[in-house]
């Protein structure tokens, strides 16, 4: 079974600072690692995802993470937050063949201006 | 690219009536649906895996008579809340996964349905 820990419900950052979202998964094969994005009352918007290859992981609106499988994570930062940035995130896992996915709780990021 | 439109936004009905709510690939065929519920504050809960063409996938603890899916084409599958009651209030998310090309590992995601049962 695939399963996703993300620590703290509730992140507040400055607007201008970093953001780090933590993720570590457990996943018996390799996995596919995914970050979501959700803002109020909307679906789910695809930020970044790793399947093979590269391991640090480049999105939309300037978001990156990096694949650590010796530490089983998947961290994603912004060098510098926006207003705009303030939503609700989760780290997802599947594995090749598993159409499931596995969700973390999500971090509410909230961003002081 | 990979668009799921999901309708409608909002619904509210009476404890007892049935609701339908549709999940559209725009512009892809999807074989396989996901379909979640997302209680307030709390992440996704897999609710079932829908197939065209055949019986939908459910987890452990959801009720297949209480929640039908039915996927009749590779860009539409649809999720009928029979006989609503205020506890089956909640947000409902839909997913699609691209039969082919790079993102067929990917999950594109409607935008949600609130359901609000009186």
């Amino acid at each position: 079974a695939q399963s996703v820990t993300q620590l703290g419900s509730h992140v507040s950052v400055s607007e201008g600072a970093l953001v780090l979202l933590r993720c570590n998964y457990s996943s018996s094969v390799p996995p596919y690692l995914f970050w979501y994005v959700q803002y109020p009352n909307q679906g789910l918007q695809l930020l970044l995802k790793y399947t093979t290859g590269a391991t640090l992981v480049k999105g939309i609106n300037g978001f990156e993470a990096e694949f650590k499988k010796s530490e089983t994570s998947f961290h994603l930062t912004k060098p510098s937050a926006h207003m705009s940035d303030a939503a609700e995130y989760f780290c997802a896992v599947s594995s090749y063949g598993n159409n499931r996915l596995a969700f973390g709780k999500g971090n509410q990021v909230v961003v002081i201006p | 690219g990979a668009v799921v439109s999901q309708h409608p936004s909002r619904v509210i009905c009476k404890s007892g009536t049935s609701v339908k709510i549709e999940c559209r690939s725009l512009d892809f065929q999807a074989t396989t649906m996901f379909w979640y519920r997302q209680f307030p504050k709390q992440s996704l809960m897999l609710m079932a895996t829908s197939n065209e063409g055949s019986k939908a996938t459910y987890e452990q603890g959801v009720e297949k008579d209480k929640f039908l899916i039915n996927h009749a084409s590779l860009t539409l599958s649809t999720l009928t809340v029979t006989s609503a009651h205020p506890e089956d209030s909640s947000f409902y998310i839909c997913s699609a996964r691209p039969d082919r090309g790079v993102s067929k590992n990917i999950q594109y995601f409607g935008a949600g349905t609130r359901l609000s049962v009186l």
